[in-house]
């Protein structure tokens, strides 16, 4: 099984900033890498897919990178609403797997 | 719009069985791989399993292969989760999810269910 790690596990950060979330793969998992929000007591949302591909009605500020076996999500000028946690998950290979999150808050 | 609306879930003994569906509209269903992922309160997320269109091939990871069968009918735009000997761990809240299709490329779990709690104990 691909076994993904996700770091930071937490994070806390201002108003205006620019943070970064890594993946990273136990094996090559060719850009098959998404990322995903969630908010308390709601479903997650798609937020990037095969890597770097920007979801429908999704900011701008958010953004993706990354190959191989390494990942990135980058959140450009935080605002409010993006304090949640954040996954990201390998679909290159059954069993697919989820890293095991990151929970933004906003200082 | 795209709606997938999950029911069945509730509390239930250990091994025990308990049978969850997600009503699909908005969208040929027909046309869509269909999933299911779970959630343990305060948890992590965890893929569940896989169907393709026609329900003739099906996905799960070893944690609930032999216990939990995936299944759907077109013609009611619902997909199932079958969930026998029920254990513990198996607690959590159950999304449906489906992709959407950019040409070649697969956005995974581009919309979700509301989810529906599924409880464990004695």
């Amino acid at each position: 099984d691909i076994q993904m790690t996700q770091s930071p596990a937490s994070l806390s950060a201002s108003l205006g900033e620019t943070v970064s979330i890594e993946c990273l793969a136990s094996e090559d998992i060719y850009n098959n890498l998404a990322w995903y929000q969630q908010k308390p007591g709601k479903s997650p949302q798609l937020l990037i897919y095969y890597a770097s591909s920007l979801q429908d009605g999704v900011p701008s500020r958010f953004s993706g990178s990354g190959s191989g076996t390494q990942y990135s999500l980058k959140i450009n000028s935080l605002e409010s609403e993006d304090a949640a946690t954040y996954f990201c998950l390998q679909d290159s290979e059954y069993p697919w797997t989820f890293g095991g999150g990151t929970k933004l808050e906003l200082k | 719009e795209v709606q997938l609306v999950e029911t069945g879930g509730g509390l239930v003994q250990p091994g025990r069985s308990l049978k969850l569906s997600c009503v699909a509209s908005g969208f040929t269903f027909s046309s869509y791989w269909m999933y299911w992922i779970r959630q343990a309160p305060g948890k992590g997320l965890e893929w569940v399993s896989s169907i393709n269109t026609d329900g003739g091939s099906t996905y799960y990871p070893d944690s609930v292969k032999g216990r939990f069968t995936i299944s759907r009918d077109n013609a009611e735009n619902t997909v199932y989760l079958q969930m026998n000997s029920l254990r513990s761990e198996d607690t959590a809240t159950y999304y449906c999810a489906k992709d959407s299709i950019f040409i070649t490329i697969a956005a995974p779990f581009a919309y979700w269910g509301q989810g529906t709690l599924v409880t464990v104990s004695s």
